[in-house]
């Protein structure tokens, strides 16, 4: 069956360090989103992508961050400068044009 | 904007009982669907089961069941014949129906089964 999958599983970074998460959703689906889980904390929508742009973004998603998809089937997520309080697990998402998203395992971020 | 609660932190039941997790929603849609995820120590964000609004109906998948009252904005997880596998965080989501939107989540509820 067909999954969503995240790489690194675990980064280990310095503080204002640029640190780039990579997510491959599924081949055939059309939405993609990223969300992040401070430790404890629930689940926060960070980004949404569609047709080779953002279509809608969060208040967590300042200038920091960005989303790119590259080549097709890589969907990217980049923090240019990272913040102590950027430390949490970074999940992203896909769809096709239905209603369910499905996750990938998570990126935990960890900033030093 | 939407908002999901969830009530209740941590519960706990005994292995094969049978127990319910609540989840209450605020939001102005009339067409959206609501998603329970399972969260498990991989901390892997899991679909359990989900429910469209215009249904009626209410969702099941095999031991996990919802209670979807949408005149009270309650959607509620029943499941039977708990299991050890089942001990996890669980959170409740919804979702508007149009476009890409988002996912907005409760809190979530941690479910810990005892043998």
């Amino acid at each position: 069956e067909p999954e969503v999958t995240q790489t690194p599983s675990h980064q280990v970074t310095q503080m204002g360090q640029e640190v780039i998460l990579r997510c491959v959703p599924i081949s055939n689906h059309l939405y993609f989103y990223w969300y992040r889980q401070i430790l404890g904390q629930k689940v926060e929508f960070l980004v949404s992508f569609y047709n080779n742009e953002i279509s809608e973004k969060s208040e967590i998603f300042d200038d920091q961050f960005s989303v790119e998809r590259p080549d097709g089937s890589n969907f990217t997520l980049k923090i240019r400068s990272t913040k102590l309080e950027d430390s949490a697990m970074y999940f992203c998402a896909s769809k096709v044009s239905t209603d369910t998203q499905y996750f990938g395992p998570g990126t935990r971020l960890t900033v030093l | 904007a939407q908002t999901v609660t969830q009530s209740q932190p941590e519960m706990s039941v005994q292995e094969a009982e049978t127990v319910t997790l609540s989840c209450t929603y605020d939001t102005s849609e009339n067409n959206y669907y609501l998603f329970w995820y399972k969260q498990p120590p991989s901390r892997q964000m899991i679909l359990v089961i989900r429910q469209e609004a215009y249904k009626q109906q209410n969702a099941t998948e095999n031991r996990f069941s919802v209670n979807f009252q949408k005149a009270a904005k309650s959607f509620s997880l029943k499941i039977s014949d708990s299991q050890l596998g089942d001990t996890a965080m669980y959170f409740c989501a919804f979702r508007a129906n149009f476009g890409n939107e988002k996912l907005t989540f409760g809190t979530g509820t941690r479910l810990t089964i005892i043998p």
